[in-house]
């Protein structure tokens, strides 16, 4: 069965400074990988997917992520911090191959951004 | 486009009052779905349904009833309330329910308090 692991619960960066949130997955087929993002308060928001197309995905406001098969893992990055970063992150897989019926979430990393 | 809305925003409820939760969205979408999200859990996956008269039971379907009888509306009825189901409700939507990696488009959210 899919699942997917963020390995850290929370993470604190300094203003301009590089964003690294790790997310492993485990999926018996070649998984469908996204990253959402949630404001306080408010819904979430695509910020890019993985789909079998080319492993590095570039996604809005900076962020990318790298799909690692061999290391089963699909970090989200991004080089300069903003204040307006600060949010709830998703790392999310899909359910069964490049289905996205049931999307299986990972419990998520809530990243501060200090001045 | 209005994109995914949810009315209401915020309800508090009695334990054994029922409910529903209304959706709707305007993007002809045939996939829509509804999470709870509660601290330290991620989302989990209430119900979906992939198209008008077909819904199917998610991660976490005691308690709640669905139906789609048209494309735009997914409503969730709480049949009677418990203090458990305090949470807040997503409803989502995607373009369609096959295969491929199709972005969920998230609503803004229902706050609920049962008391």
């Amino acid at each position: 069965a899919q699942s997917v692991t963020q390995l850290d619960s929370h993470v604190s960066v300094s203003e301009g400074t590089p964003v690294l949130l790790r997310c492993n997955y485990s999926s018996s087929y070649s998984p469908s990988l996204f990253w959402y993002v949630q404001h306080p308060n408010k819904g979430l928001q695509l910020l890019l997917k993985y789909t079998s197309a080319a492993t590095l995905v570039k996604g809005i406001n900076g962020f990318e992520a790298e799909f690692k098969k061999s290391e089963t893992s699909f970090h989200l990055t991004k080089p300069s911090a903003h204040m307006s970063d600060a949010a709830e992150y998703f790392c999310v897989v899909s359910d069964r191959a490049g289905n996205n019926r049931k999307l299986i979430w990972g419990l998520g990393t809530s990243l501060a951004v200090n001045p | 486009n209005a994109g995914v809305t949810q009315t209401p925003k915020f309800q508090v409820l009695k334990t054994g009052q029922s409910m529903t939760l209304q959706c709707a969205q305007d993007m002809n979408h045939e996939y829509m779905s509804w999470y709870r999200q509660d601290p330290g859990m991620g989302l989990r996956l209430i119900h979906y349904s992939v198209g008008a008269g077909i819904t199917d039971q998610g991660e976490v379907p005691n308690g709640y009833n669905v139906s789609r009888s048209t494309t735009e509306d997914f409503p969730l009825r709480l049949l009677s309330a418990a203090p458990s189901q305090t949470s807040v409700y997503f409803c989502a939507s995607s373009y369609s329910a096959g295969t491929g990696v199709n972005t969920q488009y998230f609503g803004p959210g229902t706050r609920l308090t049962v008391l």
